[in-house]
């Protein structure tokens, strides 16, 4: 099956910085890779998404890339602000005979601290 | 537009009790999919279903472990005889009808049960 591997697993950066987080997949099947992000005491929450038809997306301060070749994907915030302080997820997913990426492997999770 | 639902927020039981949580989808979602996550551990899928069908139960243990998504009412997540193991916070997720951005899960907040 799928699997996952996230680092690092902290990050402290301090705000108005960039934070780089970074996944990496075994299975070249996999074309749907989302990021959650989890706040203490809370579900995770989608904050981006991309499938293996785009190498790049942006959404405001957050970005996603994609490297097919190499299996990797990772997650760019920049500008950081205290409040962007969580635990963020990166999954993969590989489709269905349907086509539908219902099951996600998820990585184990990045703590990332923005210091005001 | 209220999100997914799942209750108690937080269980206890005692070891040889049964443990039931319950989830409710997002208005006009009809898949729900079950996650567990251990500490500091990302999520693991357990199941997927549909109204009245389970779709995918791969993740689930074989023995203990039930998943139900009755035509009316939540789904519910049923463990029987618990053991310290099972521990863990459990989320429920759902996404739209198929066809319609399927793959994107919204998730719940969380289900924290401790088994002493």
């Amino acid at each position: 099956g799928e699997n996952v591997e996230q680092h690092p697993s902290t990050l402290s950066v301090q705000e108005g910085d960039s934070a780089v987080i970074k996944c990496t997949y075994s299975d070249s099947a996999s074309n749907y890779f989302p990021w959650y992000k989890q706040e203490l005491g809370k579900g995770p929450q989608l904050i981006i998404d991309i499938r293996s038809n785009v190498g790049e997306k942006k959404d405001q301060r957050i970005a996603v890339t994609l490297n097919k070749t190499a299996k990797h994907f990772s997650l760019h915030i920049t500008e950081t602000q205290p409040e962007d302080s969580a635990v963020y997820f990166c999954a993969a997913s590989i489709g269905d005979s349907g086509g539908s990426n219902y099951k996600l492997t998820f990585g184990k999770g990045t703590l990332l601290t923005v210091n005001p | 537009n209220a999100g997914v639902m799942q209750n108690p927020r937080h269980l206890v039981r005692r070891r040889g009790q049964e443990a039931r949580l319950r989830c409710s989808p997002m208005k006009g979602h009809s898949h729900v999919y079950w996650y567990r996550q251990l500490p500091e551990e990302g999520l693991k899928f357990m199941v997927y279903l549909q109204k009245e069908n389970i779709i995918d139960e791969s993740g689930m243990p074989k023995e203990r472990f039930s998943a139900e998504f009755p035509k009316e009412g939540p789904s519910i997540l049923r463990i029987q005889q618990v053991v310290r193991g099972d521990s863990a916070a459990y989320f429920c997720a759902s996404s739209p009808i198929r066809g319609r951005q399927t793959d994107t899960q919204y998730f719940g907040p969380g289900t924290r049960l401790t088994v002493l």
